[in-house]
């Protein structure tokens, strides 16, 4: 099955900087890599995706790249806000299959 | 309106009881599953159900028992609770395929 490793667990910034978190999975046939932000109480919320035939996507101060011979992805955050404080998942999925999710990253911006 | 939501958000309960967890999407999807995520915010999938069909049974002990009335429900019934099962737990729901998965506020668990 597939397994998604997401470095570092947790992660401080000064506000104004930016943050990097890192994913890799093992399954290259996973073409989907959604990425959540998980609010202090709350579910997960999805924030940015990116699909197996795209090597980067941006929204705002938000990005994702993905290197598929690598096998890993990132979410790249500028310009880091207080409010960007959350538990980030990134995840991996193949077609009809489960999604699974990475451990998750601890994101503390520092005002 | 709430997209998926949950009841209870809060569940205390003494070991050995058996309680239930209601999930309910009015988003027209035909996925929903139910995840569980422990104190180190690990997210862990445990059922996953297609048009009411049970198509994901990871490896939980079988005193969980999901049960799906319809596409537009979820619910989660555990029998003998253990203090193991102090979690929360999140109902999600998508259509099957590659498309954004939205999960409800979650039900925090807590046996005592």
């Amino acid at each position: 099955g597939e397994n998604v490793e997401q470095h570092p667990s947790t992660l401080s910034v000064q506000e104004g900087d930016s943050a990097v978190i890192k994913c890799t999975y093992s399954d290259s046939a996973s073409n989907y890599f959604p990425w959540y932000k998980q609010e202090l109480g709350k579910g997960p919320q999805l924030i940015i995706d990116i699909r197996s035939n795209v090597g980067e996507k941006k929204d705002q101060r938000i990005a994702v790249t993905l290197n598929k011979t690598a096998k890993h992805f990132s979410l790249h955050i500028t310009e880091t806000q207080p409010e960007d404080s959350a538990v980030y998942f990134c995840a991996a999925i193949r077609g009809y299959q489960k999604v699974t999710f990475g451990t998750g990253t601890k994101l503390q911006v520092i005002p | 309106d709430t997209a998926v939501s949950q009841t209870p958000k809060y569940l205390v309960t003494q070991m050995g009881n058996d309680k239930s967890i209601k999930c309910e999407q009015n988003l027209g999807h035909d996925t929903m599953y139910w995840y569980k995520q422990d104190s180190k915010k690990f997210l862990k999938i445990m059922f996953s159900y297609n048009n009411k069909e049970l198509i994901i049974n990871e490896t939980v002990p079988n005193r969980f028992s999901p049960k799906s009335p319809d596409k537009a429900h979820l619910n989660l019934h555990i029998n003998s609770l253990e203090l193991g099962d102090s979690a929360v737990y999140f109902c999600a729901s998508t259509s099957l395929g590659n498309t954004e998965a939205f999960f409800g506020q979650g039900t925090r668990l807590t046996v005592v």
